[in-house]
């Protein structure tokens, strides 16, 4: 099993509608995790970290469930601008040797 | 504030030259990264350092090698170029010495395209 797997998608989502996608990881010692957007042809950005009680950035919602080792993003009231691909990152334990990304979900919003 | 930034962002070579590329930051960032990018791949670390005059090998840093001579610039060269190293490079660095686990944040380049023919 990969360390950690997206759906690459696309996800192709009317404007204005609510989108969600998971993450799902093998290692269960995991310890942090985030979501990265990457526009096309961009360098990634850090969207947003996932908190176990789950948080909230506006209309973006990022939840953790431990027991069933997955992370999930929800977009509500999605805009063409949401349009990217968004990349989870988790990570066990300290140290300096990098994030290890998942190769990313598609997302294209229609107008 | 520049952040991050590569050179060059573009470059085509023949199977067996050599090139470095170049990243620059100027954050004061202890510890800097470069990955590459392919389709269906994902980010792949190559190398990294975590601080002036040290480097570290990342997932696939075979047909690589780096320099970090000074705190802001971290190279990363190529002596032998071949196809399978077309990709998109990118360099990343990290805001705080307890590295990039406690906040997820790298801060990253606008990446390099290179192509090997």
């Amino acid at each position: 099993r990969k360390e950690v797997e997206q759906d690459p998608g696309p996800f192709n989502v009317p404007e204005g509608a609510t989108v969600a996608f998971n993450c799902t990881y093998s290692n269960s010692a995991s310890q942090s995790f985030f979501w990265y957007r990457q526009d096309c042809r961009k360098e990634p950005k850090l969207l947003m970290s996932v908190y176990s009680s789950g948080n909230e950035d506006g209309r973006f919602t990022a939840q953790l469930n431990r027991a069933s080792q997955y992370i999930s993003l929800l977009i509500r009231d999605s805009k063409l601008s949401d349009s990217a691909t968004y990349l989870c990152v988790v990570t066990s334990g300290g140290g300096a040797d990098g994030l290890t990304f998942g190769k990313g979900t598609h997302l294209i919003i229609q107008p | 504030n520049a952040g991050v930034t590569q050179t060059p962002k573009f470059r085509v070579l023949k199977t067996g030259q050599s090139m470095t590329l170049l990243c620059a930051q100027d954050m004061n960032h202890e510890y800097m990264y470069w990955y590459r990018q392919d389709p269906g791949m994902g980010l792949r670390l190559i190398h990294y350092s975590v601080g002036e005059g040290t480097t570290a090998k990342g997932e696939v840093p075979d047909g690589y090698n780096v320099s970090r001579l000074k705190k802001q610039n971290f190279l990363l060269g190529l002596e032998s170029a071949a196809p399978s190293q077309t990709s998109v490079y990118f360099c990343a660095s990290c805001l705080l010495a307890g590295g990039p686990r406690s906040t997820g944040e790298l801060f990253f380049g606008e990446g390099s395209r290179l192509t090997v023919l």
